[in-house]
């Protein structure tokens, strides 16, 4: 297994266009999460999945966000209505999860720079 | 709000000295995991510590966890130039979500 993948690496959208972005996990992986990162901050949480659930969500995450991972393998975030304070790196980042041992680490993906003109 | 903070912001030495940075974090934890990020790119997974846990080593690394104080420190010894990056700490509570810190920015000088 390579590692994460995330696609595209880089989205220039206008305002008010709908995006989509895509991330394949670690393939034995059950949790999937995605960050938003904007220039000298850390990553920010916007959600994560165990298998296909989506479990938590930020109360940051606006209804313009959605996300899904519908055979629990890879995950889709679409913006829609896409604004210029959406200019950020999105992260996805998978990790092992077990009832006995808790959470492993994170791996991270390469990120997905969008930019809303 | 984040509830990592990393201290301090910014840390520029020279190659071969040690580095240290801390977090400090507000709730209890799970555990705690340093990582690294080059500029531009995506983060990379350092250690991870448990909340039960007070220190780890890895390689050049030395990380420690004291929960009375709620805070973490990451140690590099020996640093090379290759250690340049962004070093962020981030805290898994019992809600599993993952909290990022702002980041030390390391500059090791050749």
């Amino acid at each position: 297994d390579t590692g994460v993948s995330q696609d595209p690496r880089h989205k220039i959208t206008k305002r008010g266009q709908n995006v989509t972005f895509r991330c394949d996990p670690i393939s034995e992986h059950n949790r999937l999460y995605w960050y938003r990162q904007t220039l000298g901050q850390g990553p920010e949480f916007l959600t994560y999945f165990q298998n296909e659930a989506q479990l938590e969500k930020s109360r940051l995450l606006s209804d313009r966000f959605s996300a899904e991972r519908p055979k629990g393998s890879f995950s889709t975030l679409e913006i829609q209505r896409t604004e210029q304070g959406d200019s950020a790196m999105y992260l996805c980042a998978s990790s092992l999860h077990s009832v006995y041992g808790g959470t492993y680490e994170q791996y991270f993906g390469p990120g997905t720079r969008l930019t809303v003109t | 709000s984040q509830q990592g903070e990393e201290d301090p912001q910014a840390l520029s030495i020279q190659e071969g000295e040690n580095a240290t940075m801390n977090c400090s974090y507000k709730t209890s934890i799970n555990n705690l995991q340093w990582y690294r990020q080059n500029s531009g790119r995506g983060l990379v997974h350092l250690i991870l510590i448990r909340s039960n846990e007070r220190e780890k080593h890895s390689g050049r690394l030395r990380v420690t966890l004291d929960t009375s104080k709620k805070s973490s420190s990451l140690l590099i010894t020996a640093s090379r130039a290759a250690d340049t990056a962004s070093y962020f700490c981030a805290t898994q509570m019992t809600g599993n979500q993952f909290y990022f810190g702002t980041g030390t920015s390391l500059t090791v000088i050749p």
